[in-house]
């Protein structure tokens, strides 16, 4: 099935070690989009990426990276910089043109 | 970016109309609105969109009004899977990308 997976669903790691998330699309979009959710809050935007080898910060991209070298994936990397890490991390992609966006079921990152 | 405003609750009896309405008095001429919903701890999901004229699909109906400045997703015989956190976005672009600025949205409970 075509689609968005994002993985693990739940992620736990120790306070200061680097953590990726994983994120990758077959619906051939050129697209793609992390967003962080806190408890009761709405979505925030981190990185973005329009093309293969481009991504663009978003609002609250300190602390985090991205790479973008296959259409499919774009990992999301949670640095130690990043000063609380815990979170609902959303991963979605969408074709240029249009922003009816696919989201992915999210990782839940715990840091302890 | 145009700003939307949404109440942060709402109740609906199961099988009648849900109405949500939202502002968006700041929305230019060429954005659109896109309407999303979150069901608890799952990625948002697609529902609508529309820029000028009244839109309707197989999930729901969009009302906008004539000036632009707000809008209403109808979702006509509303069911217990419909409890959800609904996302009302006014798309941003960014260089041909589709930035999505997510509000607080309005949390939807249908009581049986």
């Amino acid at each position: 099935d075509g689609g968005i997976t994002q993985s693990p669903k739940y992620l736990f790691r120790k306070e200061g070690q680097n953590v990726t998330l994983s994120c990758e699309q077959n619906l051939n979009h050129d697209a793609m989009y992390w967003y962080r959710q806190d408890p009761g809050q709405g979505l925030r935007l981190i990185y973005y990426s329009q093309i293969v080898n481009d991504f663009q910060k978003g609002d609250i991209a300190e602390g985090y990276s991205v790479s973008r070298e296959k259409k499919e994936s774009f990992p999301l990397t949670v640095t130690s910089a990043q000063k609380n890490p815990t979170a609902f991390y959303l991963c979605a992609s969408s074709i240029v043109a249009e922003t009816e966006a696919f989201f992915g079921q999210g990782t839940r990152l715990t840091v302890v | 970016d145009a700003k939307t405003t949404q109440p942060p609750s709402m109740d609906c009896a199961e099988g009648r109309a849900a109405n949500l309405p939202c502002n968006h008095s700041t929305i230019s001429g060429n954005e659109y609105v896109y309407w999303y919903r979150q069901i608890h701890s799952q990625g948002p999901q697609y529902i609508i969109h529309g820029l000028k004229n009244n839109e309707t699909n197989e999930m729901a109906s969009l009302i906008i009004t004539e000036d632009r400045k707000s809008s209403t997703l109808i979702l006509p015989h509303a069911t217990l899977r419909d409890t959800a956190v609904y996302y009302c976005i006014v798309r941003s672009r960014i260089q041909g990308a589709q930035k999505l600025v997510f509000g607080q949205g309005t949390r939807l409970t249908i009581n049986p």
